[in-house]
Parts: structure tokens; C-alpha cells; sequence
């Protein structure tokens, strides 16, 4: 069955650079959610969208933007990069009304 | 707003013994899921099972169960015949319909041989 897509899956930047996540959902999901996961921490949340429009808003830094498209893929867009930024970023995905999120496998950012 | 609490960092097990995680919620919903997530050293974030809040009955999938105790918040993992792919770390999550997944700070489970 198709999951979630991430990519890249890793990503190496440096401090005060721009770097772009993007995420392709699970087939007729209509649901993104965006984690973020420091080293030895859960995933803290980010932000959602539901058809196109943000649903949700977690602690996502001012610096951080993001967007659902038509054909409902996502991107994060992380800005003026900083080191607290380095982490294990989460996209999932879901139908509105389900109750279950399926994650991707992550995209690894370093920013050195 | 809502809450999980996961009060034990580490815990370990042989193989083929039994464990329980412990997980705690608070929430003044009474429509919600909760989960437990697992996720291994390559960091997957992998569904082991979920509970919907409105089901007295306790989840179950293979040595994977859940005791759910909705009065007493309570949303325990029990694993049976513990194997070494069990390795990982546990998270519990709540959930309120059509909002994100809240984690607990996650349990450490090795499991030995």
C-alpha cells in the first residue's frame, strides 16, 4: 500500500540558510500534519491542513511557513536556519473524520 | 488543553516475558483516540494499536493489548511473549477528533535475550 512520501531524507544546511521539506500524502488522505522531533524528544507538532487551508497550528516558529497544494502535497519551509532547528521532521497524513495519522519516514535535517 | 504522561523513561524485559508501559491522559473531552506508537532505532514512527474512547472493549492486535481505564485516564501497553524486534521506543498519543496527535515523552523498551 502507498504511505507517506518524504523528501529529502536528509539535508544538510547552513546556519541562517533556507531549506524546503516536502511531503506527498497517502492517496485521498485530505489531512497533512507537520512534527517536528529533536534528538531524545517526542514529536512535537507543528501545523495541519485540510484542503489546502491550515486546520491546526502548533508551536511552528515565526521563521517556519508552510502549504498545502492541489494535488495536496505539502512544504515546509524553515528560514534563517538555526542549530536548534537540526532535527527528524514528520510529515503524516490522514482522512478528515479518521482517526488514524500514518507517518512518512522523515526527513533529517542538520544545520550546521 | 489535553496532556500524556508517560512516567517511565526506561524499562527492559527478556525475551519471551511479559511488559506494560503505562500511559496517562487528561482531558475533558469525552470523544477521543488514543495510540501507541513505536519507533525503532531507524526513528519510523510505526502504529501499534489504537483505542477509540466511545469502546468499552479493550484493543487488541497479536501480543500487542491495551487496558484502557477511561474513569482513571489510564492507557496501558501490554506486550506478551516479548521478542528483540521490540526494541524501541513507545510513545502513547491522544488524539481529539479532527485535531493533531499530542505524544507522551515516550518510553524506552530494550528487550534482551
Amino acid at each position: 500500500a502507498a504511505g507517506v512520501i518524504q523528501s529529502p531524507r536528509h539535508l544538510i544546511k547552513e546556519k541562517r540558510e533556507t531549506a524546503t521539506l516536502k511531503c506527498y500524502p497517502i492517496p485521498r488522505h485530505d489531512t497533512v500534519y507537520w512534527y517536528q522531533q529533536g534528538p531524545g524528544q517526542d514529536p512535537q507538532f507543528l501545523i495541519s491542513f485540510y484542503e489546502k487551508m491550515q486546520s491546526d497550528k502548533g508551536s511552528i516558529p515565526d521563521r517556519f511557513s508552510a502549504q498545502q497544494f492541489s494535488d495536496y502535497h505539502s512544504e515546509l519551509n524553515m528560514s534563517s536556519l538555526e542549530l536548534g532547528d537540526s532535527a527528524l521532521y514528520f510529515c503524516a497524513s490522514s482522512l478528515i473524520g479518521g482517526y488514524t495519522i500514518y507517518f512518512g519516514e522523515g526527513s533529517w535535517l542538520t544545520v550546521v | 488543553a489535553q496532556t500524556v504522561t508517560q512516567s517511565q523513561p526506561e524499562m527492559s524485559v527478556q525475551e519471551a516475558e511479559t511488559v506494560t508501559l503505562s500511559c496517562t491522559y487528561d482531558t475533558s473531552e469525552n470523544n477521543y483516540y488514543l495510540f501507541w506508537y513505536k519507533q525503532p532505532p531507524s526513528r519510523q514512527m510505526i502504529l501499534v494499536i489504537r483505542q477509540e474512547a466511545y469502546k468499552q472493549q479493550n484493543a487488541t492486535e497479536n501480543r500487542f493489548s491495551v487496558n484502557f481505564q477511561k474513569a482513571a485516564k489510564s492507557f496501558s501497553l501490554k506486550i506478551s511473549d516479548s521478542q528483540l524486534g521490540d526494541t524501541a521506543m513507545y510513545f502513547c498519543a491522544f488524539m481529539k477528533a479532527g485535531t493533531a496527535l499530542i505524544f507522551g515523552k515516550g518510553t524506552t523498551l530494550s528487550v534482551s535475550s
